[in-house]
């Protein structure tokens, strides 16, 4: 069975500077997708960045970008020139291409950032 | 505007009375999945349908039924709710090959 993992459950960041989230998972299949999403105190899961398995090239999205290491089954986030309103709770997931129950998606436990002032 | 659109976004009820929280898509896709978020245990799948009339069990879906009548609606019955089910709700959708899309939440509280 999928598994991933997230072994930060709080860190916290001083505006403007850079923080980096650990996500490992486990699988035996070899194509998938891996995603960050950020949940606000508003509750709603914002997707911020999606990593193809097959793609070798890490994804990012302004400025978020990911460590995507296949062969660790290692996918961390990084944030750079951290702001106030990245404060959130972040999750990795992982889905598989067979679409196994309807194309779920298993989530780490979570990791609550919070950027200072 | 694409949107999954659950209700309501907050309850408070007492063990025992049957409740139900729907769910709506406008985006015509297939796939449709409720999840539930616990501290520590992130979302996790309680039920899925790949279509009408196609439903079946997710990783948590003890105590919880649900229904495909139409391709847009989704809703999650509670039967006989029980304190152990207050948590964070989400209803999600996605088409084949496409990403998740989804609601804002419902916060169940059962006491």
């Amino acid at each position: 069975a999928q598994t991933v993992t997230q072994s930060q459950p709080e860190m916290s960041v001083q505006e403007a500077e850079t923080v980096t989230l650990s996500c490992t998972y486990d699988t035996s299949e070899s194509n998938y997708y891996l995603f960050w999403y950020k949940q606000p105190p508003s509750r709603q899961m914002i997707l911020v960045i999606r990593q193809e398995a097959y793609k070798q090239q890490n994804a990012t999205e302004n400025r978020f970008s990911v460590n995507f290491q296949k062969a660790a089954k290692s996918f961390s986030l990084k944030i750079s020139d951290s702001q106030l309103g990245d404060t959130a709770m972040y999750f990795c997931a992982f889905t598989s291409l067979t679409y196994n129950q309807g194309g779920k998606l298993i989530f780490g436990q979570g990791t609550e950032l919070s950027v200072k002032p | 505007e694409a949107q999954v659109t659950q209700n309501p976004r907050y309850l408070i009820t007492v063990t025992g009375k049957k409740l139900t929280v729907t769910c709506s898509q406008n985006m015509n896709h297939e796939y449709m999945s409720w999840y539930r978020q616990d501290p520590g245990l992130g979302l996790r799948q309680i039920y899925y349908s790949m279509n009408v009339e196609v439903t079946d069990k997710g990783d948590v879906p003890e105590g919880y039924k649900v229904s495909r009548k139409e391709k847009r609606n989704f809703p999650l019955i509670l039967e006989s709710p029980s304190p152990n089910q207050t948590s964070l709700y989400f209803c999600a959708s996605r088409a084949l090959g496409g990403p998740q899309h989804f609601g804002d939440g419902t916060r169940l509280s059962i006491l």
